[in-house]
């Protein structure tokens, strides 16, 4: 069946302006992660989602960091006013609801702030 | 807090060795723990992971971990390495106390290198 995807594969944008990105979790999972992969910090947690509430947010770096999750099942990462500290691979997985199953996660969202 | 440590950025191995990737972590709760492969441009993939029972767990492509509690380690073995285990390799715990949901600390990862 069809994975984790995530649009757009990559993304260039200038310092400042806005950015959405966005992930398609496999169906009928109703967890969902954002985490953050960069050469300076590596692997982080940004949020969680259990359905379309967002239980743990804490990884979140800063207020210009915001997501949300509609359905059930698409979720969107909004940046704001971007800075060139947000340049990473910024990867989303999803689960069946549960702390011992397999997270999937997509290809992720290359994203190069200029 | 939970943490882990990855010894070796990089660990270089000649095909048909051992590989072994070392893993350690740092928990007050209950850890679960995990191993995730990486291959170039892709997502991570699940390679194993350690919730409770058993505490030698095998996973995909022959690759297999002991959980040594009194070690606090978690190190990755396979016997015989394949050219196709090339990629980047990381460790992750999460909290075994909380059952709701997974929330992963990652190491820094190890890059494995194969040679023929």
């Amino acid at each position: 069946g069809a994975g984790v995807s995530q649009s757009p594969s990559n993304k260039v944008t200038e310092k400042g302006k806005d950015v959405e990105l966005r992930c398609d979790p496999i169906s009928g999972h109703t967890a969902l992660y954002w985490y953050r992969q960069s050469l300076g910090q590596g692997l982080e947690f940004l949020i969680y989602f259990q359905g379309n509430s967002a239980p743990d947010k804490s990884g979140l770096p800063s207020d210009r960091f915001s997501a949300e999750r509609t359905g059930g099942s698409v979720s969107t990462l909004t940046i704001q006013r971007t800075q060139q500290e947000d340049s990473a691979v910024y990867l989303c997985a999803s689960s069946l609801s549960g702390a011992t199953y397999e997270q999937y996660f997509g290809p992720g969202t290359r994203l190069t702030v200029t | 807090a939970q943490s882990v440590t990855q010894l070796g950025s990089h660990v270089s191995v000649s095909e048909g060795a051992l590989v072994l990737l070392r893993c350690n972590y740092s928990s007050s709760v209950p850890p679960y723990l995990f191993w995730y492969v990486q291959y170039p441009n892709q997502g991570l993939q699940l390679l194993l992971k350690y919730t409770t029972g058993a505490t030698l767990v095998k996973g995909i492509n022959g690759f297999e971990a002991e959980f040594k509690k009194s070690e606090t380690s978690f190190h990755l073995t396979k016997p015989s390495a394949h050219m196709s285990d090339a990629a980047e390799y990381f460790c992750a715990v999460s909290d075994g106390s909380n059952t709701g949901f997974q929330k992963l600390v990652f190491g820094t990862g190890t890059r494995l290198l194969v040679s023929p």
